[in-house]
């Protein structure tokens, strides 16, 4: 099983503003999954991208990955007080099963 | 459609009780994940289904967590002797395959008192 580890722990900037959330691994995935959690529910998958695939987009958003430095980045474009949550991103090992989660990112957007 | 269903939302009970923890999750998912959430972490993986059976339970921090899902639907964690280091949000979340999305249930806060 693998972690995968977000950075920064915390980030917050004026609404309209972009916002880049970084996640590093240590070994091969499958694929690799971002997912917001607003305070006090579940979590809410955003993307899933493919070890094959190095950019996926989904409206404001911009998931990119670079296997041969084991990372990945999730671009929010223009964003809005609602996107404030914490996101997390959730690398899955070639066969394996279990979903290891960091800390995540907490983002504030500041109206 | 209807989401991932948990419930209670909330449970406080006495340390030393044993409780159960219900998961409904999307009708036609085969997968199955528990996880446990403390406050400013991560979620933490315990355990993951496959249809009936438990594919990976290597998450389950000690012999006193069980978790089912008798008929591949409906899944239930059960927690014997609770002890306030159990004290967490438990989530559990549903998926099409192992290497798909995972919807989750808005969880089950668990307070050991």
């Amino acid at each position: 099983s693998q972690q995968g580890e977000e950075d920064p722990q915390a980030l917050s900037i004026q609404e309209g503003e972009n916002a880049t959330m970084n996640c590093s691994y240590k070994t091969s995935i499958n694929n690799l999954q971002w997912y917001r959690q607003n305070s006090g529910r579940g979590l809410v998958h955003l993307i899933l991208i493919r070890s094959n695939e190095r950019e996926k987009h989904s409206g404001r958003l911009r998931v990119t990955l670079d296997t041969s430095k084991k990372s990945s980045s999730l671009l929010i474009t223009a964003s809005r007080a609602a996107d404030t949550a914490s996101y997390f991103c959730a690398p899955l090992n070639t066969g394996g099963f279990k979903t290891i989660f960091g800390a995540g990112t907490r983002l504030f957007v500041k109206a | 459609g209807a989401g991932v269903s948990q419930t209670p939302s909330n449970k406080v009970t006495e340390k030393g009780k044993y409780v159960e923890l219900r998961c409904d999750p999307i009708s036609g998912h085969t997968a199955l994940y528990w996880y446990r959430q403390s406050l400013g972490q991560g979620p933490e993986f315990l355990i993951y289904f496959q249809g009936t059976g438990a594919a990976d339970d290597s998450g389950l921090p000690n012999d006193r967590f069980f978790a089912v899902r008798p008929e591949g639907s409906v899944s239930t964690l059960k927690i014997q002797r609770t002890e306030r280091g159990d004290s967490a949000v438990y989530l559990c979340a549903s998926g099409q395959g192992r290497d798909q999305p995972q919807h989750f249930g808005d969880g089950t806060r668990l307070s050991i008192l």
